[in-house]
């Protein structure tokens, strides 16, 4: 299995801009995971998906941000319009329950 | 509710020295427990996990005790090298399915 995919590796967008990543889960995995990581909040998790559900978006900062899982294989966070304090790592994992995470390898966005 | 408490680094330490990060979790049930590491410019990997009370969790010459009695999950390493330089992190799995609480991380440098 080549893991968990995340595209872009690296986002650089303007203010006010649209911005879409993506994730790829591990094929079997019932568990989507999207986590931001900054060095003044260390890892929060935004959102998480079981079975495509969105269980808990409380950590989605705001209505800027959305994510959806439309099927098994992928998903998408989505922030409109964005802002420099959206610059950060933004992580995607999945799981099955209970076995621990397997985490992508990220996308640094700089919103500018 | 759940949380996870690091020591807090940065911690540094020669090359071939013992390391040992503390973390302790407060948890209603029995949760698992997970190391995980980051190597700078790339995601999480898991390192090593346990699952019940007394567990070891054993990898790369990292090894961890699950200990109920005093809810700690400290990481140690009998010799460590400069690739072991990176930021780990201590994780519990809430009973509530699938999400992972994470301590805020600590950052190991290892000097030769």
């Amino acid at each position: 299995d080549a893991g968990v995919i995340q595209s872009p590796r690296h986002e650089v967008t303007e203010m006010g801009q649209e911005v879409t990543l993506r994730c790829k889960p591990i094929s079997g995995h019932d568990y989507l995971f999207w986590y931001r990581q900054t060095m003044m909040r260390g890892l929060e998790l935004l959102i998480y998906f079981n079975n495509n559900v969105p269980i808990d978006d409380s950590g989605m900062p705001e209505d800027r941000f959305s994510a959806k899982m439309p099927n098994a294989s992928f998903s998408t966070l989505k922030i409109q319009p964005s802002e420099p304090r959206d610059s950060a790592v933004y992580f995607c994992a999945s799981s099955l329950q209970g076995e621990g995470y397997t985490f992508g390898s990220g996308t640094r966005l700089t919103v500018v | 509710g759940d949380s996870v408490t690091q020591m807090e680094g940065p911690v540094t330490l020669s090359e071939e020295a013992f390391l040992t990060i503390n973390c302790t979790y407060t948890a209603t049930g029995y949760p698992s427990l997970f190391w995980y590491v980051q190597y700078p410019g790339e995601g999480l990997q898991l390192l090593l996990k346990a699952t019940k009370a007394d567990d070891k969790g054993s990898n790369k010459g990292f090894e961890a005790t699950y200990r109920k009695e005093t809810t700690s999950f400290h990481l140690e390493k009998g010799s460590v090298q400069v690739s072991d330089s990176a930021v780990y992190f201590c994780a519990l799995g809430d009973n509530q399915g699938g999400k992972l609480i994470f301590g805020q991380g600590t950052e190991l440098s290892v000097k030769p």
